[in-house]
C-alpha cells in the first residue's frame, strides 16, 4: 500500500510563529500518526489519531501542538509559537487498513522544520 | 515506558559481509517494525514481525517475544544498505510506536 504525502517538505518560520504541516493519504486511512525527529536523535512519537480524535499523545504534545483533520482528507500538525527547540524533521505516518496488521506504520517523507 | 535498547550503535562493514543488528525491549509488545532511515532521511518499512521470522530478499529478522528481541539479518551487504536501522515497539493499543536509538550502518566498496 502507498504511503502518505506531506508538505511543505521544507518549512523555515521565526520562532514565535505558527506552523502548519499537512499531511495527505493516498487512500482513505482511518489511523494517522506524527512523530518528530531532532537531527542526529531518534524518532518520537507525538500523536495517533483514529477516527477523527486523538487516541493517544506523549509528553511532547503538549498545549503547544493540535493535529485535525479539516475536511476529512488532509491530516494537520499545527505547532503555535514556534521555538528554536521545535526544529526537527516532522513525519506523519499511517496505519494499515484492516486489523490482520494493528498499528503497521507507513511513514511520509518528513517535512523538515526550522526555526530560525 | 517501555525501553527499547539497539546493539551495536555503529557497524562498518565491507560489501558482501553479513551482519546481525540487535533490538531488545523492555515489555510484551502489540507491534515490532523494523525501519531503515536512508540518507535522504526517509524511513522505509522493511518488516512487521511482532513474533515469528520473515525473509525479503538479502534481509531476514526474527521477533523472540517471550524473550523480547528481535534480530535483524543482513546479508551480502551492498553500498546502498548504509543508513541508520531502527527498531520500533508498539505497546499501548492506541499505536504509539517507541523507537530505539538506531544502529548506523555503513557499508564500504
Amino acid at each position: 500500500e502507498p504511503e502518505v504525502t506531506q508538505t511543505p517538505s521544507h518549512q523555515v518560520t521565526q520562532m514565535g510563529q505558527e506552523v502548519i504541516l499537512r499531511c495527505v493519504p493516498i487512500s482513505n486511512h482511518l489511523y494517522f500518526y506524527w512523530y518528530r525527529q531532532i537531527l542526529g536523535q531518534k524518532v518520537e512519537f507525538l500523536v495517533s489519531f483514529y477516527n477523527n480524535e486523538i487516541s493517544e499523545k506523549s509528553e511532547i504534545f503538549d498545549d503547544q501542538f493540535s493535529v485535525e483533520r479539516p475536511d476529512g482528507s488532509n491530516f494537520t500538525l499545527k505547532i503555535r509559537s514556534t521555538k528554536l527547540e521545535d526544529s526537527a524533521m516532522y513525519f506523519c505516518a499511517r496505519g494499515t487498513s484492516g486489523s490482520s496488521r494493528p498499528y503497521e506504520q507507513y511513514f511520509g517523507p518528513g517535512t523538515r522544520l526550522t526555526v530560525t | 515506558g517501555i525501553q527499547v535498547e539497539q546493539s551495536p550503535p555503529d557497524l562498518i562493514l565491507q560489501e558482501g559481509a553479513n551482519s546481525t543488528l540487535r533490538c531488545n525491549f523492555s515489555d510484551s509488545v502489540n507491534n515490532l517494525q523494523w525501519f531503515h532511515q536512508n540518507p535522504w532521511g526517509q524511513l522505509i518499512n522493511l518488516f512487521y514481525i511482532p513474533s515469528g521470522t520473515k525473509q525479503n530478499g538479502r534481509l531476514s529478522a526474527t521477533t523472540v517475544a517471550t524473550e523480547r528481541y528481535s534480530l535483524l539479518y543482513i546479508s551480502s551487504s551492498q553500498t546502498t544498505d548504509s543508513g541508520v536501522y531502527f527498531c520500533a515497539v508498539e505497546y499501548t493499543n492506541a499505536g504509539k510506536s517507541t523507537f530505539g536509538d538506531g544502529t548506523t550502518l555503513t557499508v564500504k566498496p
